[in-house]
């Protein structure tokens, strides 16, 4: 088993808490993308590494959101101080090079309570 | 900013009928097309793609054209089967600037298909 891989796949919490999501991209991917998945939003790009570095961090919904990623591998996606609106599924996707295909982890239910 | 419309959904058919989702766009450049679908309880996956005017992506049955002229992409598929039901996006990769590299979707279109 090859693919990305994503922990928790589901994650319930209270509002007001940090959460951290975790991806393992599929090896020797250098792209990584973070993007979430809302019923009014639909699937919206959140941030994209290349190596250890973002050059697009453009859609980072607002400072309480960050990212990293160290070794050229694995990222984490934390997000302080949950609200309600936080509630989606992140999506998190690797590619060997950025601007080819894609491919996706199932993904971290977030339930902010 | 780059942008993708898929026709609404959701889309109904009975097995072995005709399916097409409508995709249109707005970018700068040339950009690179996708249709990803997601089965129930599953991630996305990439189903087929398309990275120049007039290519044409086919995959599982289904196609999809390029066309630079009318921005569109819909995707299409001569007899569909009970297990195609799932929700389908289209997206765009970005050629240049802010967007490279990341994927624009659309809406999503969920197509359920009956016995």
């Amino acid at each position: 088993g090859a693919g990305v891989s994503q922990s928790p796949s589901n994650k319930v919490t209270e509002k007001g808490k940090d959460v951290e999501l975790r991806c393992d991209p599929i090896s020797g991917h250098t792209a990584l993308y973070w993007y979430r998945q809302s019923l009014g939003q639909g699937l919206e790009f959140l941030i994209y590494f290349q190596g250890n570095s973002a050059p697009d961090k453009s859609g980072l919904p607002s400072d309480r959101f960050s990212a990293e990623r160290t070794g050229g591998s694995v990222s984490t996606l934390t997000i302080q101080r949950t609200q309600q609106e936080d509630s989606a599924v992140y999506l998190c996707a690797s590619s060997p090079l950025n601007n080819q295909p894609q491919h996706f982890g199932d993904g971290t239910r977030l339930s902010i309570l | 900013g780059d942008s993708v419309t898929q026709m609404e959904g959701p889309v109904t058919l009975s097995e072995e009928a005709f399916l097409t989702i409508n995709c249109t766009y707005t970018a700068t450049g040339y950009p690179s097309l996708f249709w990803y679908v997601q089965y129930p309880g599953e991630g996305l996956q990439l189903l087929l793609k398309a990275t120049k005017a007039d290519d044409k992506g086919s995959n599982k049955g289904f196609e999809a054209t390029y066309r630079k002229e009318t921005t569109s992409f819909h995707l299409e598929k001569g007899s569909v089967q009970v297990s195609d039901s799932a929700v389908y996006f289209c997206a765009l990769c970005g050629a240049g600037g802010t967007s490279y590299g990341k994927l624009t979707f659309g809406q999503g279109t969920i197509l359920t298909v009956h016995p």
